[in-house]
């Protein structure tokens, strides 16, 4: 158990519609990133938070936003959903924002869009 | 654009045998990760190589990062079964840490 969660573990959902994953970093952890993983693109970064304010930005889709309150938890939201975007999203946090601070991933969320 | 690509892709071997997953990425960095992965669950650190010539080993295990040659290994000595997974690699931007991944190494280790 890396200490990170996220909710939910699985997800069905039509096309055109909007949801919202959840994630809650291990305490003590400041930075927040957001990955997506399908079989055809791989394990891609999509968004990169710390304390609050986005930080970098990967190949995230406009239809997809995210964000992290003040109590460090942070959600990503898709919407106008396509079969396309069924894949598993994961979410990763570490101490600090740079490459020395070792990221510990959550089980992720697996969503499927029909 | 930085990529990392890894090789090989697919590797199926017998139990007892040893063999070498290479991962190489198209710019400078000094921050290299391991992870495993089993089939449907999240992905598991194994290694974190921060400096060139930086080797680090855990049972069976052993990953080194040469900076110069922009290329890290992921050896495996005497492979068992257990070592059945999926074997990704990623670059850590330096400033951010988002990580770029390999395309991953499916290992199966047959009796």
């Amino acid at each position: 158990d890396s200490g990170v969660t996220q909710t939910p573990k699985h997800l069905i959902t039509a096309t055109g519609q909007r949801v919202t994953l959840r994630c809650s970093p291990r305490s003590g952890d400041l930075s927040v990133y957001w990955y997506q993983q399908s079989l055809d693109q791989g394990l891609q970064f999509l968004i990169q938070y710390y304390n609050g304010e986005e930080r970098a930005k990967g190949n995230i889709l406009e239809r997809f936003s995210a964000q992290q309150f003040p109590d460090l938890h942070s959600e990503l939201n898709l919407s106008s959903l396509e079969l396309g975007d069924s894949a598993l999203y994961f979410c990763a946090s570490s101490r600090g924002q740079g490459a020395s601070y070792e990221q510990y991933f959550g089980p992720g969320t697996r969503l499927t869009v029909t | 654009e930085l990529k990392v690509e890894q090789n090989p892709l697919f590797l199926s071997m017998q139990e007892g045998k040893n063999y070498t997953i290479y991962c190489n990425y198209s710019t400078t960095s000094d921050r290299l990760y391991w992870y495993r992965q089993d089939p449907g669950k999240s992905l598991e650190s194994l290694f974190v190589l921060l400096s060139n010539g930086a080797v680090k080993q855990e049972g069976r295990l052993m990953a080194s990062l040469d900076t110069k040659a922009r290329l890290s290994t992921l050896h495996i000595t005497a492979a068992v079964h257990d070592l059945s997974a999926t074997y990704f690699c990623g670059h850590g931007s330096s400033n951010t840490g988002k990580l770029i991944f390999g395309q991953g190494t499916t290992l199966q280790v047959k009796p």
